[in-house]
């Protein structure tokens, strides 16, 4: 069935160090999407990838879509105690808007 | 900014009993989603609902039942609990046209 695979599972940075998380499908994507999971809270929608070779910015985060719409990447530069949290792609496939979730990259962040 | 509700936040059931599980999207969203989250695994999708209509399925047990109703909110039906049904319960919405979902805090259940 259709599946997204994100490594590494787990992170562990010193702060200021920076981080990457890797989504990986075989088949091709409608989009994909980033959410962050804080411990205890709820997933919290970061950003939609569409267009092939698509780059995006978010002050300290970076998210690119490949350019056969099959793999996705997150990186954060410099990474802030505030980044702790689990990091999930999610990928939709076709129109109906189900999220198919990666295993998700849990980060942490020592001061 | 509104966000989406969902009630309860905790639920304890035994097994065999039923649970509802209440979800208020953001006003305006037309989409519902559920999600059935394990602990330290992704969420996994069980069903949607795009104007008051299921819209897709995914693994959700027969157990499982959900509707939208008139006014958006949905509830999510579980009979005959299972352990294994402890889990977090999400419901999501999203806007008209988009595909970016906005989660509500959750249901914890826990069946003993």
């Amino acid at each position: 069935g259709q599946q997204v695979m994100q490594i590494p599972q787990y992170q562990h940075v010193q702060e200021g160090e920076d981080f990457t998380t890797y989504c990986n499908s075989s088949t091709t994507l409608s989009n994909i999407q980033w959410y962050k999971q804080r411990p205890g809270g709820h997933p919290v929608f970061l950003i939609q990838l569409v267009k092939s070779g698509e780059v995006k910015k978010q002050k300290r985060l970076t998210f690119q879509f490949g350019e056969a719409k099959k793999n996705s990447s997150l990186h954060i530069t410099a990474t802030q105690t505030t980044d702790v949290g689990t990091y999930f792609c999610a990928a939709i496939y076709n129109q109906g808007g189900k999220l198919i979730f990666g295993q998700g990259t849990e980060l942490s962040v020592k001061p | 900014a509104a966000g989406v509700i969902q009630s309860p936040r905790h639920l304890i059931k035994e097994k065999r009993e039923t649970a509802t599980l209440k979800c208020y999207p953001i006003p305006r969203h037309d989409t519902v989603y559920w999600y059935q989250q394990g602990p330290g695994q992704d969420p996994q999708f069980l069903i949607s609902f795009y104007e008051k209509m299921q819209s897709d399925k995914g693994s959700i047990p027969d157990r499982f039942s959900a509707q939208q109703f008139s006014d958006y909110h949905s509830e999510l039906n579980m009979s005959s609990l299972e352990l294994g049904d402890s889990a977090l319960y999400f419901c999501a919405s999203s806007p008209r046209g988009l595909f970016e979902q906005y989660f509500g805090p959750g249901t914890r259940l826990t069946v003993t």
